[in-house]
């Protein structure tokens, strides 16, 4: 079965601090691709980054990076010089296909960013 | 160009009641896949329909339903409400498979 865990709950930090989100994924297919979406107070889902199974690399997007560890099971993302618009729910997610077909979503890290 | 539309934004209900929730996909998408989203269970997929046929079904009981029309709206409904139907309900479209997903901004049904 195919699991997402975001073992934080809830993080603090003030703003221009960098913060890590963590995420760990349980799945047994060999093909699998992962996601991270912001979730702001309005509610809807903005999506941040997709990464498939076969492509370890890290990637940098501005102040946000993603860490894909296959051997760890994990893809942390880190913001950088955070900021009061980065306050959000943030989630991690898993699907079978490249873009979002059946999503099995993590229980999400609530951040926010004090001034 | 408008995004994915969801109506209405807030719900009450009674318990015991039924409610239909309503998704206009952005014009053009003609997946759209519905999620609830709960303090206790997290964001769970509901269902997904592609071209009026539905797809892929998540865990839920018969009381979730959904259908889509010839022109993409998705309508969810959901029947005999319980107090634990009480969640965000997010809708999101797509053009096919090869394409991401848009989520809507959610309808967000009370059972009292």
């Amino acid at each position: 079965a195919q699991k997402v865990t975001q073992a934080q709950t809830e993080i603090s930090v003030v703003e221009k601090e960098d913060v890590t989100l963590d995420c760990v994924y349980e799945t047994r297919d060999t093909t699998y691709y992962l996601f991270w979406y912001k979730q702001p107070p309005s509610g809807e889902l903005v999506f941040l980054i997709r990464r498939n199974s076969f492509d370890e690399q890290n990637e940098i997007s501005g102040r946000y990076s993603w860490n894909f560890q296959k051997s760890t099971s994990s893809f942390n993302f880190t913001i950088t010089a955070s900021q009061v618009v980065d306050s959000a729910v943030y989630f991690c997610a898993l699907s079978e296909d490249n873009y979002g077909q059946n999503f099995v979503f993590g229980p999400g890290t609530r951040l926010s960013v004090l001034p | 160009k408008a995004g994915v539309t969801q109506t209405p934004r807030y719900l009450i209900k009674t318990r015991g009641q039924q409610v239909t929730l309503s998704c206009s996909p952005i014009s053009g998408h003609r997946s759209v896949s519905w999620y609830q989203q709960t303090p206790g269970q997290g964001l769970q997929f509901l269902f997904e329909y592609f071209s009026e046929t539905q797809r892929n079904k998540g865990n839920f009981p018969g009381r979730f339903s959904g259908r889509q029309f010839s022109n993409s709206r998705s309508e969810m409904n959901v029947s005999t409400l319980e107090l634990g139907d009480s969640a965000l309900y997010l809708c999101a479209s797509r053009i096919d498979n090869n394409y991401g997903y848009t989520f809507g901004s959610g309808t967000r049904l009370t059972v009292v």
